[in-house]
């Protein structure tokens, strides 16, 4: 079964400066990446996503994440934030070689921006 | 709003008693799942449904809970007698055959005293 680690639990940052979360997953087949985002009192919504073809994607919100195969990581980027991404960001996989449609999600990171 | 909905968005019971959860996918959508949420934890998967066939269960769906899709719409999610290890945020989502992004709804929040 997959597994998703999410090592920054909490990160404090000050507007303007560069976003990396770090998301590593555990299995070798082909899979599905996502990151969703959580903002205070708001339900899950989703990021960005990677299925297959150019490993570095673009999100919303100039939000970007890169696939590296050989890492088994998807670390989602920024390059400057804003007070507004303050929220819980979740990275989730899915074997897409299995044809299983569960998604495993990590623990989350909480990010919190100071104006 | 064509999102997804969920019912109740709170529920409060106490151990012992058996509690129903509804949520109604987004219009059009024949996929349907169930997720959990405890504090400080992602969602984790639950179970689900293409159409009105449940295809998928995890072994955290024990023998109280069961979930239901009768018409391939709505969804009910059932706990009978629930346990204090129960509350939680119960998350549903859906999605469409050929789409693999699953979108959330707000959830309910169940809290067994």
């Amino acid at each position: 079964a997959q597994s998703v680690s999410q090592h920054n639990h909490h990160v404090i940052l000050s507007e303007a400066a560069s976003l990396e979360l770090g998301c590593n997953y555990s299995y070798g087949g082909t899979v599905n990446l996502f990151w969703y985002v959580q903002y205070p009192g708001q339900h899950l919504q989703l990021l960005l996503k990677y299925f297959s073809g150019d490993p570095l994607v673009k999100g919303i919100k100039g939000f970007e994440a890169e696939f590296i195969k050989s890492k088994f990581s998807f670390n989602l980027r920024k390059p400057s934030v804003q007070w507004s991404d303050t929220a819980e960001y979740f990275c989730a996989v899915n074997a897409r070689d299995t044809g299983r449609r569960a998604l495993t999600f990590g623990s989350g990171t909480r990010l919190q921006v100071q104006p | 709003d064509t999102g997804v909905s969920q019912d109740p968005r709170h529920k409060i019971t106490k151990r012992g008693q058996n509690v129903t959860f509804r949520c109604d996918p987004i219009s059009e959508h024949n996929r349907l799942y169930w997720y959990r949420q405890t504090l400080g934890q992602g969602p984790e998967f639950l179970t689900y449904f293409q159409n009105e066939a449940q295809l998928e269960k995890s072994r955290l769906l024990s023998d109280r809970f069961s979930a239901e899709r009768p018409k391939g719409s709505f969804s009910t999610l059932e706990i009978q007698r629930t346990e204090q290890g129960d509350s939680a945020m119960y998350l549903c989502a859906s999605s469409y055959s050929g789409q693999e992004t699953q979108y959330f709804g707000p959830g309910t929040r169940l809290l067994v005293l």
